[in-house]
């Protein structure tokens, strides 16, 4: 398998609702990412995890709450949000070189389209 | 921190002309520069990469070329087809620093047959 799989396709939730978005890969990739993508704009990072440990979190508000439960899978849980974290959110993965901490080449998933109302 | 630069932002060309996209970063300590395609609706697709070590590199109609003395690197389409049309995005990242990658703005390129 050498894609990034994201469901659901399309997500429509309400500011009060509560609602996860799920990654998969399959390539051995030990570094997971997830991004957030306004149209005609370049994909902004939101959080980076290497070993299923979170490395990077770019100042993200806590309504968006990341989980690594394992190697393969990706989640991103969702809570309170508003209007204008409606976006295209993308997960992507990338190799790890183990003792060099290379991080290679990013797969990106479909995506998943939310919109908040 | 590293800012990454991206012209032209729209690109119209004529089948069967070439295509060039350059973008220009900030933080001479980048070593790796990949590219993606996001056609409309889709995933961005990496089409491909080049790192620091190397000065030009080429898959079939694409190429890439760095410039690390004046930090900035360029895509390279010949030989365009419709299907090539689709935004394409620059980006500019330190391996070994957990692979964040900083992206340029973007170009949308359209093949016209």
């Amino acid at each position: 398998d050498t894609e990034v799989t994201q469901t659901p396709k399309h997500l429509v939730m309400g500011m009060t609702n509560k609602k996860s978005l799920k990654c998969e890969q399959h390539m051995g990739h030990r570094a997971m990412y997830w991004y957030k993508q306004k149209a005609k704009k370049p994909p902004e990072l939101m959080f980076v995890y290497s070993y299923e440990k979170l490395s990077i979190n770019e100042s993200v508000p806590s309504r968006f709450s990341p989980e690594c439960p394992n190697s393969s899978l990706l989640n991103l849980h969702l809570h309170a949000l508003q209007p204008e974290d409606s976006a295209l959110y993308l997960c992507a993965s990338s190799q790890v070189d183990m003792g060099l901490v290379v991080y290679n080449e990013q797969f990106f998933g479909p995506g998943t389209r939310l919109t908040v109302l | 921190g590293e800012n990454v630069e991206q012209h032209p932002s729209t690109l119209s060309v004529q089948e069967g002309d070439s295509a060039v996209i350059k973008c220009t970063y900030s933080d001479s300590a980048s070593n790796y520069f990949p590219w993606y395609k996001q056609e409309l609706g889709k995933r961005p697709q990496l089409i491909i990469d080049i790192r620091s070590n190397v000065g030009e590199k080429k898959d079939q109609r694409i190429a890439v070329t760095l410039n690390k003395t004046a930090k900035h690197f360029s895509l390279h389409i010949t030989e365009t087809q419709p299907e090539d049309s689709a935004v394409y995005f620059c980006a500019a990242s330190i391996l070994r620093q957990g692979g964040k990658l900083i992206f340029g703005q973007g170009t949308e390129l359209s093949v016209k047959p």
